[in-house]
């Protein structure tokens, strides 16, 4: 069965206190790892997708690596409002083409205090 | 332009009604997917529409479920005889066509049973 665990579930963080977030994957046949931002009572929010090990890509002050086990959310210097819910899931190699739904961790809590 | 949109925000009904929740996706997006939130859990995976055959309803927790999808746009989750379990935030998401793995989301709609 396809796993996806986020740690830690919450992190605070001051401003300007660099850190990582950390998805763990244990699943067959990876087609993407996908990066979402959610904030309270809304929907999750597209950050990044990394195909294979070694990719990585950026935005702003976030940096998304990927491992062939384990992806990293690097964040440089949060402000306030990077407070969220970071979420990571995974798109798998399906049977009949049916590599298309997402399999979520349960995300981590980000809290960065001014 | 627009993005996903989902209605009603919030529903708050009695245990044994049935209730009906609308997603619009973005305009071209063939693929739409339902996604069910419940506190303190990761996303779960309900149903996917190709247009307006659903290949795959293995995540419907249950025949009280059922989702259809008119043409490639809007389309409907139904549940009958709510639970105090079907308590949770119901996502809708979808994609661009030929090739795009990127889901985005709606906001969601709130489902309190009491």
């Amino acid at each position: 069965e396809d796993q996806v665990t986020q740690s830690p579930e919450a992190l605070r963080l001051q401003e300007g206190e660099s850190s990582s977030l950390n998805c763990s994957y244990t699943v067959s046949g990876l087609r993407g790892l996908f990066w979402y931002r959610q904030d309270p009572g809304k929907g999750p929010e597209f950050l990044f997708t990394l195909y294979s090990a070694g990719e990585e890509k950026e935005k702003e002050r976030l940096k998304a690596t990927l491992t062939k086990k384990e992806s990293f959310l690097h964040i440089t210097a949060p402000k306030p409002e990077d407070s969220a819910t970071y979420l990571c899931a995974v798109r798998v190699q399906g049977s009949g083409g049916s590599n298309y739904k997402l399999t979520f961790g349960k995300g981590t809590l980000l809290t960065v205090n001014p | 332009g627009a993005g996903v949109s989902q209605s009603p925000s919030n529903k708050v009904t009695e245990k044994g009604k049935d209730v009906e929740l609308r997603c619009d996706p973005i305009s071209g997006h063939t693929a739409l997917y339902w996604y069910r939130q419940r506190l303190g859990q990761g996303l779960e995976f309900l149903i996917y529409f190709q247009g307006n055959s659903a290949p795959d309803k293995s995540g419907l927790p249950s025949d009280r479920f059922s989702a259809e999808r008119t043409g490639e746009s809007v389309s409907t989750l139904t549940i009958q005889r709510t639970q105090q379990e079907d308590s949770a935030v119901y996502l809708c998401a979808s994609t661009q066509p030929m090739g795009s793995d990127t889901q985005y989301f709606g906001p969601g709609t709130r489902l309190t049973v009491l």
